[in-house]
């Protein structure tokens, strides 16, 4: 069965560096998606992505964040400059026309 | 704009008793209504889910919730639990009739199975 699958599963990086989050989508799927979990917390909407462009984002998804589907098939996340408060669990989610978003493994962002 | 409320952050239970994990959520639009579980150190995995049509909703692993749209509720149970059932347990919901809509999470509920 397909999956959603993301790289690193685990990422330490010192604050203030940038850090780029993969995921691979299920091939097929059109929208995309990015939420993050702080340990102890809920699940966070991030990020939409359709037809090569935000859909809509969150509060959280400031100018220091930002995504790209650079060649059809990746979808990455982008922290320019890290900062403590964005130590969090990472996840990428997809869709094709369904109301289902699969999710993959997460990626455990550490900043240090 | 949506919210969910997940009332008990913790559900402590006996092994093969019954459970149930409570959700309330509040819209002013057509939501559909999803369970997502989250084991221990895992991602995301959906439970079930509520689109249309009958309100009673089954899903894996036993699982069952009823949608109760005058209540705003979509409260989630099992007959009987076994120590495997061990999670985090999300309610969900997102927009109907919205092309990229995103799920907003309630924070969850832990349930621990008691052998």
């Amino acid at each position: 069965e397909p999956e959603v699958t993301q790289t690193p599963s685990h990422q330490v990086t010192q604050m203030g560096q940038e850090v780029i989050l993969r995921c691979v989508p299920i091939s097929n799927h059109l929208y995309f998606y990015w939420y993050r979990q702080i340990l102890g917390q809920k699940v966070e909407f991030l990020v939409s992505f359709y037809n090569n462009e935000i859909s809509e984002k969150s509060e959280i998804f400031d100018d220091q964040f930002s995504v790209e589907r650079p060649d059809g098939s990746n979808f990455t996340l982008k922290i320019r400059s890290t900062k403590l408060e964005d130590s969090a669990m990472y996840f990428c989610a997809s869709r094709k026309d369904s109301t289902e978003q699969y999710f993959g493994p997460g990626t455990r962002l550490t900043v240090t | 704009a949506q919210s969910v409320t997940q009332l008990d952050s913790q559900v402590p239970v006996f092994e093969e008793a019954p459970v149930e994990l409570r959700c309330n959520y509040s819209s002013s639009v057509s939501v559909y209504l999803f369970w997502y579980v989250q084991y221990p150190n895992q991602g995301l995995q959906l439970l079930l889910k509520y689109l249309s049509g009958s309100t009673l909703v089954k899903g894996i692993n036993g699982f069952e919730a009823e949608f109760n749209k005058s209540q705003t509720s979509f409260h989630l149970r099992k007959p009987s639990v076994h120590i495997s059932d061990t999670a985090e347990y999300f309610c969900a919901v997102s927009r109907q009739y919205s092309s990229a809509s995103k799920i907003i999470f309630g924070s969850g509920t832990r349930l621990s199975i008691r052998p």
